[in-house]
């Protein structure tokens, strides 16, 4: 099947915004969901937006979903460094399972 | 509320052998989903129980099972393991209802010798 679709790599200097991209695969889905990971550990989730939202705003982050282009982003206000770590999107089908997409590292330098 | 909690953290184990993880979700959830996190594959869907239930399962081999039991602890066992599969496992932890978001534990890191 297809897969969820990310850049792998973002760097920004501290203070910036920072945008992260993702490419869904199904059109069905009703939540789409930001997870962070630092090193060595879980997934934190971040945000979710549920399809019939176009924008999500929470404190510093805000989600833009396209629909119709199967497309989601997350965008981080005034990045710092404690911002650093892998950034996963992820797409909800049926009861609990979420399908991931590959993942954005975050560098956040000062 | 305490969050998800996985134990262990660790384990080494050598190929062939058997290993069991274990996930005591969050107070009051019923649903316990497992995933493995590998970096060749990313996060991979291995089942979700509900009630002590299987209730949706991945595409993973028969070796890699699942149980839950009546306070909503879920175990996963791995049988005749592999060297691939060395990986994090993360269970997740939600009410269960269709509209609910997962909440994850910290990963048990298991690497196969």
């Amino acid at each position: 099947g297809e897969d969820v679709e990310q850049s792998l790599f973002l760097s920004v200097r501290e203070g910036d915004s920072s945008v992260i991209n993702c490419t869904y695969t199904d059109s069905s889905s009703t939540y789409l969901y930001w997870y962070k990971q630092e090193p060595g550990a879980g997934l934190q989730l971040l945000t979710y937006i549920f399809s019939n939202m176009d924008m999500k705003q929470d404190q510093r982050l805000t989600v833009l979903l396209n629909k119709k282009d199967k497309h989601l982003s997350l965008r981080i206000a005034d990045t710092q460094t404690g911002d650093s770590a892998i950034y996963f999107c992820a797409e909800k089908e049926g009861f609990q399972k979420l399908v991931f997409g590959t993942g954005t590292r975050l560098l956040v330098s000062p | 509320k305490a969050g998800v909690t996985q134990t262990p953290r660790y384990l080494i184990k050598t190929r062939g052998q058997q290993v069991t993880l274990s996930c005591s979700p969050i107070s009051g959830h019923r649903s316990v989903s497992w995933y493995q996190q590998t970096p060749g594959q990313g996060l991979q869907f291995l089942f979700e129980y509900f009630s002590e239930t299987q209730r949706n399962k991945g595409n993973f081999p028969g070796r890699f099972s699942g149980r839950q039991f009546s306070n909503s602890r879920s175990e996963m066992n791995v049988s005749t393991l592999e060297l691939g599969d060395s990986a994090l496992y993360l269970c997740a932890s939600s009410t269960g209802t269709h509209q609910e978001t997962q909440y994850f534990g910290p990963g048990t890191r298991l690497l196969v010798l």
